[in-house]
């Protein structure tokens, strides 16, 4: 089975500044799908970005990116101009292509320091 | 965009009562929605997989006499917790995929249930 890994439980961040949160995954497939979730305190999963395997550039939305290692199987989330409201627990996901099931991370949480 | 409404959003029940928490696709069809566990400060866990008219298919561990799921349409999901005991007392998570999305998974806002 896949298995993700997300090896920082906690990370604080100033206002304003940048994070990057790590996550590193596990699998033989060569066609997948990866995700960084949001989950406030409010405890509804939010989507902030995805990846597909097969494509070589790094996905951005806005103020979050990542950097998409597929040899070294790796995917990070960097945080720009990082806020209030980006404080939360951050889940890595994998999700096979053809598959349904998402394998979560344990998660980071992030605070935000005004 | 796609909406998943869980109902309720938290329950307090005895011990050796059922509780079912409904999840529903409120602007788009569900043939697959899932059923997720998570435990304080920790991930989510895929308890099932259910598909509409069909048997949910569980994941190894999870007892499916005890957490009853039911999938009677494209838009409605339920998860029954029966004779629920204190240790299932966690947060419950559906996800439901959006066919015609190009990506199209979406999660409910949860229930945390409570067994006293």
């Amino acid at each position: 089975a896949q298995t993700v890994t997300q090896s920082q439980p906690e990370m604080s961040v100033q206002e304003a500044e940048t994070v990057t949160l790590s996550c590193t995954y596990d699998t033989s497939e060569s066609d997948y799908y990866l995700f960084w979730y949001k989950q406030p305190p409010s405890r509804q999963m939010i989507l902030v970005i995805r990846q597909e395997a097969y494509k070589q550039q790094n996905a951005t939305e806005n103020r979050f990116s990542v950097n998409f290692q597929k040899a070294a199987k790796s995917f990070s989330l960097k945080i720009s101009d990082s806020q209030l409201g980006d404080a939360a627990m951050y889940f890595c996901a994998y999700r096979s292509a053809p598959g349904n099931q998402f394998y979560f991370g344990t998660g980071t949480s992030l605070t935000v320091i005004p | 965009g796609a909406v998943v409404s869980q109902h309720p959003s938290w329950v307090i029940c005895k011990s050796g009562t059922s509780v079912k928490i409904e999840c529903r696709s409120l602007d788009f069809q569900a043939t697959t929605m899932f059923w997720y566990r998570q435990f304080p400060k920790q991930s989510l866990m895929l308890m099932a997989t259910s598909n509409e008219g069909s048997k949910a298919t569980y994941e190894q561990g999870v007892e499916k006499d005890k957490f009853l799921i039911n999938h009677a349409s494209l838009t409605l999901s339920t998860l029954t917790v029966t004779s629920a005991h204190p240790e299932d007392s966690s947060f419950y998570i559906c996800s439901a995929r959006d066919l015609q999305a190009n990506y199209g998974y979406t999660f409910g806002s949860g229930t945390r249930l409570t067994v006293v």
